[in-house]
């Protein structure tokens, strides 16, 4: 069975400084895969997703994130975070088949900015 | 476009009684999809939906009863509700175009069961 983990429940980073945010899935083949963010009270926002082709993929709002098949990572990084990057973000992983695709997310990293 | 809607935005129901949370998307999206947000879980799958006329179970069914009453509209049913039903619950769509799909989400529908 696939599943996704996201080690770090809880992230602050200072306003400016740069950001990593970790997840591992485990997955029997090619998976794809997403990085999505929620405002408090609000919907999931997709950031970006990487199907195939270059592994480092590029996103909304100055993000991108890695694909590492190796490693089995798909970590999220943006060089300079602003104050309202503060969210949850959750990753999470799908197969690449058909349609009524079942994605699998992480249990979510809430990141927190400091001034 | 106003993408994925649900409705109602919030809700509180007692233990036992029945309500029907509905979803609507105007992207002409052929799946769609029913989820479950708690606490350090991520989200779960209840059900989803292919394209429209069949439905099929995901993660955490039990409780739970879906409609897929045309393209547009999908519609989760609480026959029986339950403190263990309190959650967030999030609709979303997606098209399969090139072998590949993507979920877009609803704003959610935060529920209370007393």
């Amino acid at each position: 069975a696939q599943s996704v983990t996201q080690p770090d429940i809880h992230i602050t980073v200072s306003e400016g400084a740069s950001l990593e945010l970790r997840c591992n899935y485990s997955y029997g083949a090619t998976p794809y895969l997403f990085w999505y963010v929620q405002s408090p009270g609000q919907g999931l926002q997709l950031l970006l997703k990487y199907f195939s082709g270059d592994t480092l993929v590029q996103g909304i709002k100055g993000f991108e994130a890695e694909f590492k098949r190796s490693q089995s990572s798909f970590n999220l990084r943006k060089p300079s975070v602003h104050w309202s990057d503060a969210a949850e973000y959750f990753c999470a992983v799908g197969p690449q088949n058909n349609a009524g695709n079942m994605l699998t997310f992480g249990g979510g990293t809430r990141l927190m900015v400091k001034p | 476009n106003a993408g994925v809607t649900q409705t109602p935005k919030f809700q509180v129901l007692k233990t036992g009684q029945s309500m029907t949370l509905q979803c609507a998307q105007d992207m002409n999206h052929n799946s769609m999809y029913w989820y479950r947000q708690d606490p350090g879980m991520g989200l779960r799958l209840i059900y989803y939906s292919a394209s429209e006329g069949t439905t099929d179970k995901g993660e955490v069914p039990n409780g739970y009863n879906v409609s897929r009453l045309n393209k547009r509209e999908f519609s989760l049913r609480l026959e029986s509700a339950a403190p263990s039903q309190t959650s967030v619950y999030f609709c979303a769509s997606s098209h399969l175009a090139g072998g590949r799909e993507t979920q877009y989400f609803g704003p959610g529908t935060r529920l209370l069961v007393l």
